[in-house]
């Protein structure tokens, strides 16, 4: 199955600062990576994905970035938010399989 | 997208009884997973539950402790039996139009067992 590793567990920045959390995988096979975010008290809402034909999309302030070699992908968050504040998921997939969340990164952005 | 509700969204219940969870979604759906998310720590994969068939379960999930429905393709029951202090958490529920997709989510059910 997937081992899935997210770094760092727990994020403090500056509001405007940008942040960014990392996902390793152990899965070669694969070939959708999402990342969701987690509000308080909140459900998970995915909010950028990417898949393996593709090494970068951006959304505004948030883009990923994938390298399928080193079997790791990136959240970026620039000119982030207090609304920003919350807890973020990686989920690697095969499609094979379903869903396995990594085990979260806390961000925390300071007004 | 989806649109899932799920029910109940609390409760607190004596140890040594069952609680069951619904969740309806608003389309047909060919996937849907029953997660548990204890405070402060990630979704772990209870079991998928098939249309037709037993559900399948992950390591150290057992169809006895959480017994699970799916009727047809827009509804599924999680049910938490024999419930214990452990069992404290919240539940949810969750579609994937295929593998590969986009997840959704139920928005919960917070059960407390006392």
């Amino acid at each position: 199955g997937e081992n899935v590793e997210q770094h760092p567990s727990t994020l403090s920045v500056q509001e405007g600062d940008s942040a960014v959390i990392k996902c390793t995988y152990s899965d070669s096979a694969s070939n959708y990576f999402p990342w969701y975010k987690q509000e308080l008290g909140k459900r998970p809402q995915l909010i950028i994905d990417i898949r393996s034909n593709v090494g970068e999309k951006k959304d505004q302030r948030i883009a990923v970035t994938l390298n399928k070699t080193a079997k790791h992908f990136s959240l970026h968050i620039t000119e982030t938010q207090p609304e920003d504040s919350a807890v973020y998921f990686c989920a690697p997939n095969s499609g094979n399989t379903p869903l396995v969340f990594g085990k979260g990164t806390r961000l925390s952005v300071i007004a | 997208s989806a649109v899932i509700s799920q029910k109940p969204s609390r409760d607190i219940c004596q140890r040594g009884t069952s609680l069951t969870i619904q969740c309806q979604v608003d389309s047909q759906v060919t996937m849907m997973f029953w997660y548990r998310q204890q405070p402060g720590q990630s979704l772990t994969l209870i079991a998928t539950a098939n249309q037709g068939s037993e559900a399948t379960y992950e390591s150290g999930f057992v169809i006895d402790k959480f017994p699970i429905s799916r009727p047809n393709l827009t509804f599924s029951t999680l049910t938490v039996s024999n419930m214990s202090p452990e069992d404290s958490s919240i539940y949810l529920c969750s579609v994937a139009q295929g593998r590969s997709a986009e997840a959704f989510f139920g928005q919960g059910t917070r059960l407390t067992v006392v």
